[in-house]
């Protein structure tokens, strides 16, 4: 299973664009990369998958370079609600997901 | 409305005692999980299910017990072995497909041993 690596947190401003990077340079050719959003006391909630290139759907955009061995999550314009530990996980075939200490994204008004 | 439902949404437990986490889903989802999540850290593996009547440890499974006797069901037990089992328990599922598949959670089961 591929290993992630992303940075412990993040602050940012409201109206913001904020862009997470996770890094998995040993990503196996059938890996999708997924990101999850988890606030305080629930469980993650899927933000978006991809494979390759690019992504984007109401909330999020994923940018995926040829070489897959990164990815980067981008929150367009960001709101106080965003506060949010965001996960990158890796993987394909297997029933072992893998959460790593995610990022943890602080939005200041 | 389809999801996942958890009980109860806090636990007390005296030390030694066995305890039992429910977990149902109405999502017709073939997998299920159970994570555990310790303050300011992410998941970890403790029992995933691909189908009923088969279960597979994860990373950290001494002193928890799983069965799936029913597709919808995939109850928990922290059993008196487990030595720090003071945690944030989540419950999830996917329709299949690995770790391809969007993962659904539940609300979690917090924890308290007395």
């Amino acid at each position: 299973l591929a290993k992630t690596t992303q940075p412990i947190s993040m602050d940012s401003y409201e109206g913001q664009e904020v862009n997470i990077t996770c890094s998995h340079n040993n990503i196996a050719t059938n890996d999708y990369i997924t990101w999850y959003q988890q606030f305080p006391s629930q469980g993650p909630r899927f933000i978006i998958q991809g494979y390759k290139t690019k992504v984007t759907n109401e909330v999020a955009s994923l940018f995926i370079p040829a070489d897959r061995k990164s990815s980067t999550l981008s929150l367009p314009r960001v709101s106080l609600s965003d506060t949010a530990v965001y996960y990158c996980l890796v993987g394909s075939g297997t029933y072992k997901y893998i959460f790593g200490t995610g990022t943890r994204l602080k939005v200041l008004a | 409305d389809g999801g996942i439902t958890q009980s109860p949404k806090y636990l007390f437990r005296k030390e030694g005692q066995n305890v039992t986490l429910s977990c149902e889903q109405n999502l017709n989802h073939d997998a299920m999980y159970w994570y555990r999540q310790d303050p300011g850290q992410g998941l970890r593996l403790i029992y995933y299910s691909q189908i009923v009547n088969d279960f597979q440890k994860g990373d950290i499974a001494e002193g928890y017990s799983v069965s799936r006797e029913k597709k919808e069901s995939f109850p928990l037990t922290v059993t008196s072995a487990q030595k720090n089992p003071t945690a944030f328990y989540l419950c999830a599922s996917t329709f299949g497909g690995g770790s391809s598949g969007e993962q659904f959670f539940g609300p979690g089961t917090r924890l308290t041993v007395l």
